[in-house]
């Protein structure tokens, strides 16, 4: 079975600096998909970006990007120029390429992300 | 539609009684998935329908717990005798046929309140 841990509950950011997310998973399986959601107050979980683990190149999306150590089975965020808007719960998830099991995403605990002005 | 709808946005039911959640799915999208969050918690899989293949039922926590498709578009979780561990947020989520990389779309969740 995979697991996913986040292991910071919140991170505090001023407004245009960086901040990063860390997250690790624990998977036997080589095709798996990782990916960064967004969940504003309104709870509707918002995709923010998405690594296949065949590639080595880290996903970009604008201002967000990943650091993706496969070996490591870490996947961290970069949240650049913070932005007020970027206030949310952030969930690293993780997806087996398998046929069979790709219907279940397994989400880590979250990490609250907190912008300051 | 354009998105994931559920309702109703906020229920609160007493211990007890049976629920309905409704979710309706983003139009063409063939795959719906109902987790579950609670406080504090990360999403907890429930359930999910492919098609017209048999849903994978196995992160239901008790037969309390029951979900169908109709027509392979809106979907209703039923929780039977609700009890006050039952309150949370449920979410369902709906995607293409083609799963591989590509993630959910979300909607905004049923928070259900059991007292």
């Amino acid at each position: 079975a995979q697991t996913v841990t986040q292991s910071q509950p919140e991170m505090s950011v001023q407004e245009a600096e960086t901040v990063t997310l860390s997250c690790t998973y624990d998977t036997s399986e080589s095709d798996y998909y990782l990916f960064w959601y967004k969940q504003p107050p309104s709870r509707q979980m918002i995709l923010v970006i998405r690594q296949e683990a065949y590639k080595q190149q880290n996903a970009t999306e604008n201002r967000f990007s990943v650091n993706f150590q496969k070996a490591a089975k870490s996947f961290s965020l970069k949240i650049s120029d913070s932005q007020l808007g970027d206030a949310a719960m952030y969930f690293c998830a993780y997806r087996s390429g398998a046929t069979d099991s790709w219907g279940k995403f397994q989400f880590g605990a979250g990490t609250q992300v907190v912008v300051t002005p | 539609g354009a998105g994931v709808s559920q309702s109703p946005s906020n229920k609160v039911t007493e211990k007890g009684k049976d629920v309905e959640l409704r979710c309706d799915p983003i139009s063409g999208h063939t795959a719906l998935y109902w987790y579950r969050q609670s406080l504090g918690q990360g999403l907890e899989f429930l359930i999910y329908f492919q098609g017209n293949s048999a849903p994978d039922k196995s992160g239901l926590p008790s037969d309390r717990f029951s979900a169908e498709r109709t027509g392979g578009s809106v979907s209703t979780l039923t929780i039977q005798r609700t009890q006050q561990e039952d309150s949370a947020v449920y979410l369902c989520a709906s995607s293409s046929t083609i799963p591989q990389g590509n993630g959910y779309t979300f909607g905004s969740g049923t928070r259900l309140t059991v007292v």
